[in-house]
């Protein structure tokens, strides 16, 4: 179900920026593209979603290509706290569909 | 104060045993999910609920039935506990289905092992 591609892991050192691609060459019109989070033993958490242009917020910025084929999550230095597992979701524009369908994610470990 | 809280949040069980999984929000939203985590960490809807009227059953098993008794509890009762159903679930919200985009906040999850 699942309409992106993410690499199975990625590392990163502390204090330095990462970038976390996400591949969704399927995506429609209305779909708008969502980042959550979870860390180890927790639940998802939103990190920032966007549908055409690119958006900052506290805890991230999100690139989105021109075509909206791929986009990258940026954590511009990254912590120890930030190690989790990244999704990158299609979110569809319908009352009765909400619903978040997250795929495998990427795996990120940072070093100190 | 917890936002989405669901207890218990460790829970092992027999096969053949029925149990339930209560959890609250106190977002005032209108909108509550489950989710579960299987075991190879794959993330799926189960439910959804908006101001206490089912609206996504993902093909759940009708073991599992969920219970709204107001918009700020989403409880989930499972019959006759199998093996399989042995992962973590997570009870959500979301301010209100209608309002596209809104954040979905999760609770710390229900780790449910069934031997």
């Amino acid at each position: 179900d699942a309409k992106t591609t993410q690499p199975n892991s990625m590392e990163s050192n502390e204090e330095e920026p990462v970038h976390l691609p996400c591949n969704h060459s399927t995506i429609s019109g209305t779909d708008y593209i969502h980042w959550y989070r979870q860390l180890p033993s927790q639940g998802p958490e939103y990190v920032i979603h966007g549908l055409t242009s690119n958006v900052n917020n506290r805890m991230a910025s999100l690139a989105i290509a021109e075509d909206r084929k791929s986009s990258t999550l940026i954590l511009h230095r990254a912590t120890l706290r930030d190690a989790a597992v990244y999704y990158c979701i299609l979110r569809f524009l319908s009352y009765n569909t909400d619903k978040l369908i997250f795929g495998t994610g990427t795996r990120l470990q940072v070093f100190p | 104060d917890t936002a989405v809280s669901q207890t218990p949040k460790y829970l092992v069980t027999q096969m053949g045993n029925d149990k339930s999984i209560k959890c609250e929000q106190n977002l005032g939203h209108d909108t509550m999910y489950w989710y579960k985590q299987d075991s190879k960490k794959f993330l799926k809807i189960m439910f959804s609920y908006n101001n206490k009227e089912l609206i996504i059953n993902e093909t759940v098993p009708n073991r599992f039935s969920p219970k709204s008794p107001d918009k700020a509890h989403l409880n989930l009762h499972i019959n006759s506990l199998e093996l399989g159903d042995s992962a973590v679930y997570f009870c959500a919200s979301s301010q209100d289905m209608r309002t596209f985009g809104n954040t979905i906040y999760f609770g710390e999850g229900s780790w449910l092992t069934v031997v």
